[in-house]
């Protein structure tokens, strides 16, 4: 059964810490693996990986896939109280043309 | 550019009452979907277009929920009779074309019922 699997459920930090949130998975005929954003509505787009080893950078955000471990990881540095969020990794297969998302982790950071 | 809009934004109805959703996808994007968020959970697809055709609907239960993308641009997803369990957001997303990955969503439609 395909599954899409995102570490931890949730997390607390402080601002200015560092995190980093995990995703993996086991998808037939994998295509693609995005990271969302999303806030108290809908999803907002914020990488799309598809080769492993090439990191993908937008400011504080940076994100990387491993396709022989078959995991992502997002970190965020200097964490601001805007980051607060649920993030969510989906992934795409070439079989259907499924998408398959996680749960994702809920982040929280404080003042 | 304008993004993908849904309608409406919320809605409350009773157990086997039948309730409609709308959405307008970005202009010029040819694939067009339709997601089940229940609360707490990750968003999970329910159908899938290209253009006006049907690519996956493999976890739409289609005892009850139907939709149809007609002409090809915006969508409706129907539900009839709903059931408890239907109470979700349901988000509408497009895409460029089914090999381009990114989803750009719609604020969704809360359906609550009771």
């Amino acid at each position: 059964e395909d599954k899409v699997v995102q570490s931890p459920l949730s997390l607390v930090v402080h601002e200015g810490d560092t995190v980093t949130l995990n995703c993996s998975y086991e998808v037939t005929n994998f295509r693609s693996l995005l990271w969302y954003k999303q806030e108290k509505k809908a999803p907002t787009f914020l990488f799309m990986l598809t080769s492993s080893g090439i990191e993908k950078k937008s400011g504080r955000l940076s994100s990387i896939l491993d396709k022989k471990e078959l995991f992502s990881i997002l970190n965020i540095t200097a964490t601001q109280t805007g980051d607060s969020a649920i993030y969510l990794c989906a992934v795409g297969s070439n079989t259907g043309n499924q998408f398959y998302f996680g749960t994702g982790t809920s982040l929280t950071v404080i003042p | 550019e304008a993004g993908v809009a849904q309608s409406p934004r919320y809605k409350i109805i009773e157990k086997r009452q039948s309730v409609a959703f709308w959405c307008n996808p970005i202009s010029g994007h040819a694939t067009l979907y339709w997601y089940q968020q229940i609360l707490g959970q990750g968003p999970k697809l329910l159908i899938q277009f290209q253009n006006n055709g049907v690519v996956d609907d493999s976890q739409l239960p289609k005892d009850r929920f139907s939709a149809e993308r007609l002409k090809g641009v915006d969508s409706t997803l129907k539900i009839q009779p709903a059931k408890l369990e239907d109470s979700a957001v349901y988000l509408c997303a497009s895409s460029l074309d089914l090999v381009v990955s990114e989803q750009f969503f719609g604020p969704g439609t809360r359906l609550t019922v009771l």
